[in-house]
């Protein structure tokens, strides 16, 4: 099975920078992904990374270490409209589909 | 192009009755996966359909049944409802079942089932 934590809640300031940090146990690993989940709506793909090492995408980057099970969201330069939750997301292998697995979100809060 | 699209968008029913949410996926996309998310919580993982069969299941009751038409669109029945099942249903499609360098889940709205 899998077991992927993250903090439940974080608060940063607009226009500052803020990471999001992700760790997780698996039986079998083929990437993990970052959602963007707003209040009521459906979660939208941030990142996917399989291979070690940063990935960036404007604002935002996305760091994995296998051997480490942990992975995490960096966002520059905060808006307002950041203010949202991001699940970090296992995607397994094996078993002949795809069970991805979600952690509980980090909610995060953007202040002026 | 559309995406992912659920109907209804909000229902609500009482304990006992049974409900059918309806999935349809991205234009081309051959997998339509459920998940189920409690607030506050992530969505957990329901079902899985490729090709119109079923690939895999998560740990949730019989009562949770699911199918994928040849059009590839897919519904999710529960029945018997309880007060827990309150929840928002998504339904996501991806090209195909997903190997180690792909996968993207492309999320619908969902479907938020009310339990009375």
């Amino acid at each position: 099975g899998q077991n992927i934590d993250q903090p439940t809640e974080m608060t940063a300031t607009e226009g500052a920078i803020v990471q999001i940090n992700c760790t997780y146990q698996t039986s079998g690993f083929n990437g993990l992904f970052w959602y963007q989940q707003h209040a009521g709506e459906a979660p939208t793909f941030l990142s996917y990374n399989v291979l070690d090492g940063l990935e960036e995408k404007g604002r935002f980057s996305s760091f994995l270490s296998r051997s480490k099970g942990y992975s995490y969201l960096l966002l520059k330069e905060l808006q307002m409209k950041d203010s949202a939750s991001y699940l970090c997301a296992v995607n397994p292998r094996g078993g002949g589909y795809q069970k991805v697995t979600f952690g509980i979100g980090t909610k995060l809060q953007v202040i002026p | 192009d559309a995406g992912v699209t659920q109907s209804p968008t909000h229902l609500i029913k009482t304990r006992g009755q049974h409900v059918t949410l309806r999935c349809s996926p991205i234009s081309g996309h051959k997998s339509v996966s459920w998940y189920q998310q409690v607030l506050g919580q992530g969505p957990q993982f329901i079902f899985q359909y490729y090709e119109k069969e079923e690939r895999g299941r998560g740990n949730f009751p019989d009562r949770f049944s699911a199918r994928q038409f040849p059009n590839y669109s897919s519904e999710l029945n529960v029945n018997a409802l309880l007060l827990g099942d309150s929840a928002l249903y998504l339904c996501a499609s991806s090209l195909t079942l997903g190997t180690p360098n792909t996968g993207e889940l492309f999320f619908g709205e969902g479907s938020r089932l009310t339990v009375l």
